[in-house]
């Protein structure tokens, strides 16, 4: 079964300064994508930036970048200019062909001014 | 719709009672998630259903637990003589289908259910 850990529980950041947040998994897959989802007070869960296994090359939304490596099954989240609206909870999600998302604990970021 | 929509955002009941969740999909979503997401934890797999395959139900915690989905359109979660356990938050979730894995999930509110 694959598996997603997330090492830290809660982050704080300074606004305008970059944070990085830990993701590992466990899996035996070959084929699969990584998901970061961010979890304001609202509940509702918004996609932040995927990455396909089978590319390298590490994905980047506007302030949003990760940083893949395979080998180590690591999939970090780089926030960079944080702004006061990124705190919530960022949820690390794995997801293989023919199967739901499979999701870490979380970790709850805080943006202080 | 424009987005997946859950009915009710609330629901308080009392121990032992049958509730009924319902999520309305993105139109032309072909798969369909329920998800549970108890307080300060990640978000555990319960179903999935895809077009008209059998249901994957290796996530359902108890046979107390059942949902249901006609056709590509509303599905309802059915949880029968809840217990305090229940309490939790149900997501549901839509995407085209369940095999292209780079699709993304779009998820709903949510309904956040309490169990007296």
């Amino acid at each position: 079964a694959q598996t997603v850990t997330q090492s830290q529980p809660e982050m704080s950041v300074q606004e305008a300064e970059t944070v990085t947040l830990s993701c590992t998994y466990d899996t035996s897959e070959s084929d699969y994508y990584l998901f970061w989802y961010k979890q304001p007070p609202s509940r509702q869960m918004i996609l932040v930036i995927r990455q396909e296994a089978y590319k390298q090359q590490n994905a980047t939304e506007n302030r949003f970048s990760v940083n893949f490596q395979k080998a180590a099954k690591s999939f970090s989240l780089k926030i960079s200019d944080s702004q006061l609206g990124d705190a919530a909870m960022y949820f690390c999600a794995y997801r293989s062909p023919g199967y739901a998302l499979n999701f870490g604990k979380g970790t709850s970021l805080l943006v202080t001014p | 719709g424009a987005g997946v929509s859950q009915s009710p955002s609330n629901k308080v009941t009392e121990k032992g009672k049958d509730v009924e969740l319902r999520c309305d999909p993105i139109s032309g979503h072909t798969a369909l998630y329920w998800y549970r997401q108890r307080l300060g934890q990640g978000l555990e797999f319960l179903i999935y259903f895809q077009g008209n395959s059998a249901p994957d139900k290796s996530g359902l915690p108890s046979d107390r637990f059942s949902a249901e989905r006609t056709g590509e359109s509303v599905s309802t979660l059915t949880i029968q003589r809840t217990q305090q356990e229940d309490s939790a938050v149900y997501l549901c979730a839509s995407s085209l289908d369940v095999l292209t894995v780079n699709q993304p999930q779009h998820f709903g509110d949510g309904t956040r259910l309490s169990i007296l």
